[in-house]
């Protein structure tokens, strides 16, 4: 079946521009996380939405950062007046049991 | 605050060896670890975990050792292959919590 989608694959950016980032889980999966990896570094936690709950906002790095997820599938990472500190990779994943993720592609953001 | 620690950057391994990857954490609260294996432009995958109620946990040449007393555990690859060539993650969570912490990753190489 198909796997974890993420859209763009690439994106470029100018520093202060807003930009939207989409994930589209497996479907039937209730959980959906974002994550970010930035240069050299781990994968750090962003967000995570799990069925009709509040998310999990407590990796959210500042105020410029916000996702929502639609009728409980598609997902978009909005990151607002983007800075270049922003630039990283921007992993979704999906899961039905509990921590065994499936990560997306991810989008490569690059903010000049 | 790097709750989850792989030490080791870069790991080479001569085919048809063992490769051990390691990982170190702080946080006792951890009762459920996993490892990733990511290859270039992809999303990392899930690849073996293993309770805190365990030590041992065996799937084929994937080996996950956990000793909690040293808050440690380890993978073991045997005998290792060209194809295993990727950045190995080590991520831990406390059940119920959701989450996952993930370490910074370790960069394997098989050499033929």
């Amino acid at each position: 079946g198909a796997g974890v989608s993420q859209s763009p694959s690439n994106k470029v950016t100018e520093k202060g521009k807003d930009v939207e980032l989409r994930c589209d889980p497996i479907s039937g999966h209730t959980a959906l996380y974002w994550y970010r990896q930035s240069l050299g570094q781990g994968l750090e936690f962003l967000i995570y939405f799990q069925g009709n709950s509040a998310p999990d906002k407590s990796g959210l790095p500042s105020d410029r950062f916000s996702a929502e997820r639609t009728g409980g599938s598609v997902s978009t990472l909005t990151i607002q007046r983007t800075q270049q500190e922003d630039s990283a990779v921007y992993l979704c994943a999906s899961s039905l049991v509990v921590f065994e993720q499936y990560f997306g592609p991810g989008t490569r953001l690059t903010v000049t | 605050d790097q709750q989850v620690k792989q030490n080791s950057p870069s790991l080479s391994v001569q085919e048809g060896r063992i490769s051990i990857l390691n990982c170190d954490y702080t946080n006792s609260m951890f009762d459920y670890f996993l490892w990733y294996k990511k290859y270039p432009a992809e999303g990392p995958t899930f690849l073996i975990s293993i309770s805190s109620i365990k030590d041992k946990n065996e799937d084929g040449r994937f080996t996950v050792f956990l000793n909690k007393s040293a808050k440690h555990l380890s993978l073991h690859i045997v005998p290792s292959q060209p194809g295993d060539s990727a950045v190995y993650f080590c991520a831990a969570a406390i059940q119920g919590a959701q989450k996952l912490v993930f370490g910074q990753g370790t960069r394997l190489t098989i050499n033929p």
